[in-house]
């Protein structure tokens, strides 16, 4: 089975410019998180969807940060502008049924600079 | 959601069993308790869930007790691959979806 597949794994761009993370979730599953993960705050939960729709976005860090979901197999992280802060790894997730565990995907390093 | 508490490293004797825990004193009756780890950087690994009885898969077993406030995860016997970062959760049953981590134990197990 095909597990969350994130892209790219890694991304290197200069400060200002446009950065879009890219992630497929488990095929059936209907809840889709992203993560983000750096050493001084661990692993943070920005947002995530349930059927498409965006539930909870309080952990989205400003309004340079977005997230979408147009369909049930495709979600994408937009920064713009990026800032040297946001580098960091970041993690998509998904899930099915209630109570059942996430999955991640392998991250997608990201370095601002 | 409930809040956890783990030691911040501990280390095991390669073969040996690895025993891991977690307090969540305040768990809700509906809350279940999962277990991931990270090796690196790569994604956090799902290891085991469970509610309130005791769990086992091929990775590992999952010890809660009785009233809930605390549980371990057992590796029976850790080997070099199995140092990483072991994260303790608990999560609402209904509602929302959200985890929330903590900063973990980092298991190094020892030749």
């Amino acid at each position: 089975d095909a597990g969350v597949i994130q892209s790219p794994r890694h991304e290197v761009t200069e400060m200002g410019q446009e950065v879009t993370l890219r992630c497929k979730p488990i095929s059936g599953h209907n809840s889709l998180f992203w993560y983000r993960q750096t050493m001084m705050r661990g692993l943070e939960l920005l947002i995530y969807f349930n059927n498409n729709v965006p539930i909870d976005d309080s952990g989205m860090p400003e309004d340079r940060f977005s997230a979408k979901m147009p369909n049930a197999s495709f979600s994408t992280l937009k920064i713009q502008p990026s800032e040297p802060r946001d580098s960091a790894v970041y993690f998509c997730a998904s899930t099915g049924q209630l109570n059942q565990p996430q999955h991640f995907g392998d991250g997608t390093r990201l370095s601002i600079l | 959601d409930a809040k956890t508490t783990q030691p911040p490293s501990m280390d095991c004797a390669e073969g040996r069993a690895a025993n891991l825990p977690c307090n969540h004193s305040t768990i809700s009756g509906n809350e279940y308790v999962y277990w991931y780890r990270q090796i690196h950087s790569q994604g956090p690994q799902y290891i085991i869930h469970g509610l309130k009885n005791n769990e086992t898969n091929e990775m590992a077993s999952l010890i809660i007790t009785e009233d809930r406030k605390s549980s371990t995860l057992i590796l029976p016997h850790a080997t070099l691959r199995d140092t990483a970062v072991y994260y303790c959760i608990v999560r609402g049953a209904s509602g929302t979806y959200k985890y929330i981590f903590g900063t973990g134990t980092r298991l190094k197990v020892l030749a």
